[in-house]
């Protein structure tokens, strides 16, 4: 079974400077995606990044990235010039599974300080 | 406007009621998937449908029903309501297993008292 593991219940960070959530997964298959989602307190769950596993190449949106090392099934998420509104829970999940859902870690909750 | 709707968006109902979350899509997307959120173990998905009267479980299936009689509409029902299914119900979709990404309703925080 696809397992994944977000170890860092919370997390903070200085407005403006870099802050980085750490993932891993664990999955059999050879074929998969992984992602980055953010709940903020609306609740609402919104797409920040995905990675395809078969792409070397770090997956980047604007300010956030991935580090994405694939034998060590590590996969983080940093956010550079942290804002005020980047405060929220952010969830990593991987997909690839038959049933075609995501599996989700626990989630970080980030505070931004001003 | 196109996205997914649910309903109610909160709900407080007492044990051993049944209450049914209601899901719509605008999308005619072929797969839809029932979540539920808690505290301490993120997002555990109970059913998940493929297409149109096609429905399988999920990890967290116990205490729900689901029906899928048309592509656009995914309701859950709880049929007799317990107290640990207090939680927050995500309903979601994706087109087909081409577009990986998951786009998800707004919630149902539902309270069983």
């Amino acid at each position: 079974a696809q397992t994944v593991t977000q170890s860092q219940p919370e997390m903070s960070v200085q407005e403006a400077e870099t802050v980085t959530l750490s993932c891993t997964y664990d999955t059999s298959e050879s074929d998969y995606y992984l992602f980055w989602y953010k709940q903020p307190p609306s609740r609402q769950m919104i797409l920040v990044i995905r990675q395809e596993a078969y792409k070397q190449q770090n997956a980047t949106e604007n300010r956030f990235s991935v580090n994405f090392q694939k034998a060590a099934k590590s996969f983080s998420l940093k956010i550079s010039d942290s804002q005020l509104g980047d405060a929220a829970m952010y969830f990593c999940a991987s997909y690839g599974g038959s049933q075609g859902n995501l599996i989700f870690g626990k989630g970080t909750k980030l505070s931004v300080k001003p | 406007d196109a996205g997914i709707t649910q309903s109610p968006r909160y709900k407080i109902t007492e044990t051993g009621r049944q209450v049914t979350l209601m899901c719509h899509q605008t999308w005619s997307h072929s797969y839809m998937f029932w979540y539920r959120q808690d505290l301490g173990h993120g997002l555990r998905l109970i059913y998940y449908s493929a297409a149109a009267d096609i429905t399988d479980k999920g990890e967290v299936p116990d205490g729900y029903v689901v029906s899928r009689s048309k592509t656009e509409n995914f309701p859950l029902t709880l049929e007799s309501a317990t107290r640990s299914q207090t939680s927050v119900y995500f309903c979601a979709t994706h087109l087909d297993r081409a577009n990986y990404e998951q786009y998800f309703g707004p919630g149902t925080r539902l309270t069983v008292t």
